[in-house]
């Protein structure tokens, strides 16, 4: 099975324009986040869905992000406007309710640059 | 606040030797802890986790240790290999239905030949 894909790799755009990110999750995966790793903060969690309807979206940095998740396969990060800030790699990752072990797998993340 | 710290950046040992990567928290309503390891232009990947109703928790050459009254947690790797060399994160997860996991900054371990 395939694992979290994430698109695109690496993302560079200029501040002030629009980004979006994606991400689809394992088949069969009812939970869904959206990590941001900075040097300065680490991995830190931005939102997370359950069964497509988003549960604690706390870590959403401020109203510039936004995330949607339309059906269970699909789930997007988006920025408007970006900022140099923004700037990191961003991670999607899914995980299955009612395994008892919590374990969430990631894709290999999206490295954002807004220059 | 970091809730999940790692006070460890790196770590160096020689192959064959254990490592041992150390991790501590704050919150004493964390209820589950995990480990991941992190290779460069890589997504993190699952290694082992706990429960908080343990203190041990062994898979192969990994073995995760709870100390909940100290809120310390610990990760053993023996024998070491040159190919354990990666970012390590520890991570915490909120108790009850909450599914949010709280990572510490990681530490570089580096294993040598």
């Amino acid at each position: 099975d395939a694992g979290v894909i994430q698109s695109p790799r690496h993302e560079v755009t200029e501040m002030g324009q629009e980004v979006t990110l994606r991400c689809k999750p394992i088949s069969g995966h009812d939970y869904l986040f959206w990590y941001r790793q900075t040097m300065m903060r680490g991995l830190e969690l931005l939102i997370y869905f359950n069964n497509n309807v988003p549960i604690d979206d706390s870590g959403m940095p401020e109203d510039r992000f936004s995330a949607k998740m339309p059906n269970a396969s699909f789930s997007t990060l988006k920025i408007q406007p970006s900022e140099p800030r923004d700037s990191a790699v961003y991670f999607c990752a899914s995980s299955e309710h009612g395994t008892g072990t919590y374990e969430q797998y990631f894709g290999p993340g999206t490295r954002l640059t807004v220059t | 606040d970091q809730q999940v710290k790692q006070n460890s950046p790196s770590l160096s040992v020689q192959e064959g030797r254990i490592s041992i990567l150390n991790c501590d928290y704050t919150n004493s309503m964390f209820d589950y802890f995990l480990w991941y390891k992190k290779y460069p232009a890589e997504g993190p990947t699952f290694l082992i986790s706990i429960s908080s109703i343990k203190d041990k928790n062994e898979d192969g050459r990994f073995t995760v240790f709870l100390n909940k009254s100290a809120k310390h947690l610990s990760l053993h790797i023996v024998p070491s290999q040159p190919g354990d060399s990666a970012v390590y994160f520890c991570a915490a997860k909120s108790g009850g239905s909450n599914y949010k996991l709280t990572f510490g900054k990681g530490t570089l371990l580096t294993v040598n030949p």
